[in-house]
């Protein structure tokens, strides 16, 4: 099983709908993010989180919400998508980059989102 | 301003040659680090290779090296005897910030191509 996982994998939906990509991990890690891949522009931060009562905003945050369930747990919700939300959307986690650390992301999957 | 530069959008490479991934940063802060990560069609981001702002010599991890120019600012990937499999999209990213702080920015990466 994956260290990082994303659900859904794939999502097509319509514009004006609410839409929750969930990301769980097993690693331990306290730092999560979320980022976005678009063609060309590379990833993108949304939101990141250091801890459960830790929330941050990334470059991108407009249009999106989060919320840290657990340490396990960090979701990324699309209150109202809009067609320029279609993205492949990753999750990742951390550690501190202390000792042999690098602090390198870890990343789920992917979720492929389609707004039509 | 762009901190992480990527300037070949696409690059090609010959079977069983080396290929040079080009990337320059810009920080201030004198801690930083620098990381390699590879995305195939798959879409998984799989991390390759790091460079501490103050490691002395220059990252290796089998077939990939880093090219580290401190002064340049520079943190080239070098792929030796390039496989059929070496294509994909290559990320170079950038860690800045006290360890309390700290996230990962992405160039908009290279896409390659191992012609055989």
């Amino acid at each position: 099983d994956a260290d990082v996982t994303q659900t859904p994998r794939n999502r097509i939906t319509k514009t004006g709908k609410r839409i929750m990509l969930e990301c769980s991990q097993t690693k331990g890690h306290d730092r999560m993010y979320w980022y976005r891949q678009d063609p060309g522009l590379g990833l993108r931060l949304i939101y990141y989180s250091f801890d459960v009562k830790d929330i941050n905003k990334g470059e991108i945050s407009d249009g999106y919400s989060v919320s840290r369930q657990a340490q396990a747990k960090f979701s990324l919700s699309l209150e109202s998508a809009i067609p320029n939300q279609t993205a492949l959307y990753f999750c990742a986690t951390s550690d501190l980059p202390t000792g042999e650390g690098t602090g390198e992301l870890f990343f789920g999957e992917g979720s492929r989102l389609t707004v039509l | 301003a762009q901190k992480i530069t990527q300037t070949q959008p696409g690059m090609f490479v010959q079977e069983k040659e080396a290929v040079t991934l080009d990337c320059t940063y810009d920080t201030s802060d004198p801690s930083y680090g620098l990381f390699w990560y590879k995305q195939p069609s798959s879409g998984e981001m799989i991390f390759l290779i790091y460079q501490g702002s103050y490691d002395q010599q220059n990252a290796t991890e089998g077939r990939y090296s880093l090219n580290f120019q401190k002064a340049r600012k520079s943190a080239n990937l070098v792929i030796s005897a390039s496989q059929l499999g070496d294509s994909a999209m290559y990320f170079c990213a950038m860690r800045e910030g006290e360890d309390s702080s700290y996230k990962l920015i992405f160039g908009s990466g290279t896409r390659l191509l191992v012609r055989p």
